[in-house]
């Protein structure tokens, strides 16, 4: 099955930097099918990327994804305070899909 | 916009079977892919499996000997089962829809695995 490996583990930004969070693959993602989540505590995630660089339905534009292969990138180029949570990376171009084991972004 | 929601007894014993139920709200059931995700407390995401309408599936390796997830198109419900449980099946479970990317999400359900 492939890797996901997100780094870093937790990030520490002010509202209103970008944050940069990193998913490498451990083999060529297939299709560059690899969507990023948002999850909040208590909540389910939420889709906010797929096809590596597709915003989903209602995601701002400061949200962006890019990548090909096995390295990928979500960037927030402003954060806002809502968007301190969880970020996992997800590639479901090969069976089993698999997720990353997360970033935190923390207010510092 | 669909609505998933998640339901079956939240605690579960040593080596019996989990059983979900997820019902679907919305006109979407009878033309997509249907699966399920589960997040150990403080843990990540794992991916189960998912169903298509038609009743083809696809599951983890991983839970592959212990799973089976099934629909029922005349409740669009659909079924998550996973027997001979551990306390390594503590989790919360969540449906989701899509096969790929997992735009619609149930709240989730805390399923605790203890005597």
């Amino acid at each position: 099955e492939i890797v996901l490996t997100q780094s870093p583990g937790t990030l520490s930004l002010s509202p209103g930097e970008r944050a940069t969070l990193s998913c490498r693959a451990s083999q060529s993602v297939s299709n560059n099918y690899l969507a990023w989540y948002q999850q909040k505590p208590g909540q389910a995630p939420r889709l906010l990327i797929y096809g590596t660089s597709s915003r989903a339905i209602g995601i701002p534009d400061r949200f962006s994804g890019s990548g090909s292969g096995t390295d990928f990138t979500l960037i927030i180029s402003r954060l806002e305070p809502e968007d301190f949570a969880v970020y996992y990376c997800q590639q479901y171009g090969d069976s089993p899909r698999t997720f990353g084991q997360g970033t935190k972004v923390e207010i510092k | 916009q669909v609505q998933l929601q998640e339901s079956g007894p939240g605690l579960v014993k040593p080596s019996e079977t989990l059983s979900l139920t997820c019902t679907v709200f919305g006109d979407s059931f009878s033309t997509n892919y249907w699966g399920w995700i589960r997040q150990p407390p403080g843990k990540g995401l794992e991916w189960i499996g998912y169903i298509y309408y038609s009743g083809n599936t696809n599951y983890n390796p991983s839970l592959k000997s212990r799973v089976a997830i099934s629909i029922d198109t005349s409740k669009n419900q659909v079924s998550l089962k996973l027997n001979s449980v551990t306390a390594a099946d503590t989790a919360v479970y969540y449906c989701a829809r899509g096969h790929h990317d997992h735009r619609d999400w149930g709240q989730g359900t805390l399923v605790t695995v203890s005597p």
